[in-house]
């Protein structure tokens, strides 16, 4: 069974600009969540697709936005980028609620 | 404010000895619990989780405990190896699940040979 893939590994972009990555979860899992890693901070939630609705959303600004497909396969968008938000960000599937998450490689983003 | 605390940011263990790992947690509705594991640059691997009905799950080298009134788990390795070395994250899980997970800093593990 495949695991979690994210891409791209790894991303180059300019103060300004947006992004979008993509995740594509275990088969069968039908939520999908997205996380945000920096050394301060540490691991922190995004926002949760669960049937192609956001069921929930982190603390985050509204510059950071997703969306699901119907094959569960999901993405995030980042406007207008910042230096702050370079990070590693990674995407976790579960079939639904309160179950084991299965993280993705993650995609490392360096906003220059 | 800090929901799940990992006080420890890094610990060192002999190989073949006990590491334990620590987490507190200060939201009462938090009921589900996981630990991970993460090595630089890759996602976190999951290891081991425990419901809050329960107070020790077990899965082979690895147990992991519940204490409910003191709001703390910890995670055990017995005995300790070389690849166990790695950053453990310590997650919990509270209503439905749609919240996501709420980690905590992480505790580096260092299996001193």
């Amino acid at each position: 069974k495949a695991g979690v893939t994210q891409t791209p590994r790894y991303l180059i972009k300019t103060r300004g600009q947006q992004v979008t990555l993509s995740c594509s979860p275990i088969s069968g899992h039908r939520s999908v969540s997205w996380y945000q890693q920096t050394p301060g901070q540490g691991l922190q939630f995004l926002f949760e697709y669960f049937s192609e609705t956001q069921r929930n959303k982190g603390n985050f600004p509204g510059r950071f936005s997703g969306r699901q497909f119907s094959n569960s396969r999901s993405e995030m968008n980042v406007s207008t980028l910042e230096l702050g938000d370079s990070a590693l960000y990674l995407c976790a599937s579960t079939h639904g609620g309160k179950t084991e998450a299965f993280f993705g490689q993650g995609t490392r983003l360096t906003v220059v | 404010d800090q929901q799940v605390k990992q006080n420890s940011p890094s610990l060192s263990v002999q190989e073949g000895r006990i590491s334990i790992l620590n987490c507190d947690y200060t939201n009462s509705m938090f009921d589900y619990f996981l630990w991970y594991k993460k090595y630089p640059a890759e996602g976190p691997t999951f290891l081991i989780s425990i419901s809050s009905i329960k107070d020790k799950n077990e899965d082979g080298r690895f147990t992991v405990f519940l204490n409910k009134s003191a709001k703390h788990l910890s995670l055990h390795i017995v005995p300790s190896q070389p690849g166990d070395s790695a950053v453990y994250f310590c997650a919990a899980y509270s209503g439905g699940g749609a919240d996501g997970l709420t980690f905590g800093k992480g505790t580096h593990l260092i299996i001193q040979p």
